[in-house]
């Protein structure tokens, strides 16, 4: 069964104090990793894709890279506009169409 | 673009009582997702529609949920009967390629009491 652990499950940080979301997982032939923002209230929101090792996408204060057990979300310098719970999930393929799994998330505070 | 849209936003019913959820996917997209979302998870996928043919309904509890998409385009989701378990938020997206996970809803936030 696919598997997805996230870490730290709530993460409060200072305006500016850079760092990192963990999320590992367990699968069967990983065809992509997904992170997504999700504000209270609101449904998820895409940020990035990422498809194999060594691969790495940025936005803004986000920059997600990709191994080949785990995924990172860094963030610099954030801002409490930042704060949200974050996503990530991993798609397999099973009988030709995506399948995805989702964990729990990470719950970030920025704190003026 | 128009984003995804869900109605109603909230639902409050009893235990046995029956609910439906409506989405109204981004126009064009093909693929359509429902996802239940239980206070603290991630979201678990209900049933996957491509066209209105579906693709993935291995986690749909088909004894008491059951869901649509007419035409290819709007769908909707009902419980019958609904159990207190079934509290959650239930998310609909949309996507122009079957590969992807990129639009959600807004949600349906249900209680059932």
């Amino acid at each position: 069964e696919d598997q997805v652990t996230q870490s730290p499950e709530a993460l409060r940080l200072q305006e500016g104090e850079s760092s990192s979301l963990n999320c590992s997982y367990t699968v069967s032939g990983l065809r992509g990793l997904f992170w997504y923002r999700q504000d209270p209230g609101k449904g998820p929101e895409f940020l990035f894709t990422l498809y194999s090792a060594g691969e790495e996408k940025e936005k803004e204060r986000l920059k997600a890279t990709l191994t080949k057990k785990e995924s990172f979300l860094h963030i610099t310098a954030p801002k409490p506009e930042d704060s949200a719970t974050y996503l990530c999930a991993v798609q397999v393929y099973s009988g030709g169409y995506q399948k995805v799994t989702f964990g729990i998330g990470t719950k970030l505070q920025v704190i003026p | 673009e128009a984003g995804v849209a869900q109605s109603p936003r909230y639902k409050i019913i009893e235990k046995r009582q029956s609910v439906a959820f409506w989405c109204n996917p981004i126009s064009g997209h093909a693929t359509l997702y429902w996802y239940q979302q239980i206070l603290g998870q991630g979201p678990k996928l209900l049933i996957q529609f491509q066209n209105n043919g579906v693709v993935d309904d291995s986690q749909l509890p088909k004894d008491r949920f059951s869901a649509e998409r007419l035409k290819g385009v709007d769908s909707t989701l009902k419980i019958q009967p609904a159990k207190l378990e079934d509290s959650a938020v239930y998310l609909c997206a949309s996507s122009r390629d079957r590969n992807l996970l990129e639009y959600f809803g807004p949600g349906t936030r249900l209680t059932v009491l």
